[in-house]
């Protein structure tokens, strides 16, 4: 069954530096998001990418982050100045043309220090 | 504003009794219903959805969720509960003109032999 996948699993950064999060939706899948759950709190969305363009955003994603389709299969998330805040699970998402169930991968921890 | 409340943190139930996991929401408009899973280091797995139609909407696994459009509720069920059925649970809606989910808070489930 096909699944999302996201690199890499942990991802531990000093705080100010740039870290990008990769993510491989599934195959036929038009639909992106990202998600991200801080320790002990809600799944919070950030953002929606559909047709190479941001559908929706949250207030949450602000102009540190910004996300890229660079090829047929990454979809990123590029945080360009972490903070100490920024530390959580961060999940991808995609769903396809004819579903409405947008399908997870298993999450990139990011650490912040 | 739009929420999604599970109102337990933990629900406790031994091996082959039923199961009942409370989701309620409070948005505008008709959503759509989703139940997701996520077990240790992996990521929100889909169990079931509801978009139109029944009320009782059958998932994986040997769930089912009710939907009751007057109480506002979408409880997840299990007639028989299995000790591989625990793990951490998440209601989440969507209304039909965004993108976002809409995440509860999550209820621990652990079955016991």
């Amino acid at each position: 069954e096909p699944e999302v996948t996201q690199t890499p699993s942990h991802q531990v950064t000093q705080m100010g530096q740039e870290v990008i999060l990769r993510c491989v939706p599934i195959s036929n899948h038009l639909y992106f998001y990202w998600y991200r759950q801080i320790l002990g709190q809600k799944v919070e969305f950030l953002v929606s990418f559909y047709n190479n363009e941001i559908s929706e955003k949250s207030e949450i994603f602000d102009d540190q982050f910004s996300v890229e389709r660079p090829d047929g299969s990454n979809f990123t998330l590029k945080i360009r100045s972490t903070k100490l805040e920024d530390s959580a699970m961060y999940f991808c998402a995609s769903t396809g043309q004819e579903t409405d169930t947008q399908y997870f991968g298993p999450g990139t921890r990011l650490t912040v220090l | 504003a739009q929420s999604v409340a599970q109102p337990e943190d933990q629900v406790n139930v031994a091996e082959g009794n039923p199961l009942t996991v409370k989701c309620t929401y409070s948005v505008s408009g008709n959503p759509y219903l989703f139940w997701y899973v996520q077990y240790p280091n992996r990521g929100l797995q889909f169990l079931l959805k509801y978009i139109t139609g029944d009320n009782l909407v059958k998932g994986s696994y040997g769930f089912e969720a009710e939907f009751n459009k007057s109480q506002t509720s979408f409880h997840l069920k299990k007639p028989s509960a299995l000790v591989s059925d625990s793990a951490l649970y998440f209601c989440a809606v969507r209304l039909f003109n965004t993108d976002k989910l809409i995440f509860g808070t999550g209820t621990r489930l652990q079955v016991f032999p």
